[in-house]
């Protein structure tokens, strides 16, 4: 069973829009958030993160909002360049005794549109 | 160098080879990982290292062995793969802490035939 969910494998937006990505988790116990993008035959590239004491996360174009409640995280991306196609992917990670473990959602594909 | 690195970015190797993927990380950090992302899947942990010491292993097959000779280099030694294991793999690097962000290299492609 996955613990975290990326349920949109694609999404398009025009260039100068906003790009919403989604996240769900399942695991009351994760308490870090993060977002990666991958260009292909790349490694991921870190982009935000977020930890659970807090409902938002800015950095440039990048927003990260939490909601603990539902169990959801998103990425907005205002305004879209068509440099930011790439796939998405959300991670969490939760407390432990060693280096933490990050469960990766399976990723969303962006198209931004010239 | 900065970063993480690995080499070789692309292999191609027979199911009776044996070969080995090598990862440095120029960060400073204290732990290192191997991912494999295989097609429309999700990354998969295989190996994770904290300060040398593995700490976990994901039920990987044994035709795959890390080695971790220190913080700064991590290696994956490969020996009768199977075309299933064809994929991309990834290394990773963090500094263990709270707020842990793991840094990646660019993935060395393998094939086997």
């Amino acid at each position: 069973d996955q613990q975290v969910k990326q349920n949109s494998p694609s999404l398009s937006v025009q260039e100068g829009r906003i790009s919403i990505l989604n996240c769900d988790y399942t695991n009351s116990m994760f308490d870090y958030f993060l977002w990666y993008k991958k260009y292909p035959a790349e490694g991921p590239t870190f982009l935000i993160s977020i930890s659970s004491i807090k409902d938002k996360n800015e950095d440039g174009r990048f927003t990260v909002f939490l909601n603990k409640s539902a169990k959801h995280l998103s990425l907005h991306i205002v305004p879209s360049q068509p440099g930011d196609s790439a796939v998405y992917f959300c991670a969490a990670s939760a407390p432990s005794g060693s280096a933490r473990q990050l469960t990766f959602g399976s990723g969303t594909q962006l198209t931004v549109l010239p | 160098e900065t970063g993480v690195t690995q080499t070789p970015r692309h292999l191609v190797m027979g199911m009776t080879n044996k070969k080995s993927l090598k990862c440095e990380q120029h960060l400073g950090h204290n732990a290192m990982y191997w991912y494999k992302q295989s097609a429309k899947k999700p990354l998969e942990l295989m190996f994770v290292y904290n300060f040398k010491e593995q700490t976990e292993n994901n039920s990987v097959p044994s035709r795959f062995s890390p080695e971790c000779p220190n913080s700064s280099h991590l290696f994956l030694h490969l020996h009768t793969l199977q075309p299933e294991d064809s994929a991309l793999y990834l290394c990773a690097s963090s500094q263990v802490g709270i707020r842990e962000t793991q840094y990646f290299g660019p993935g060395t492609r393998l094939l086997v035939l």
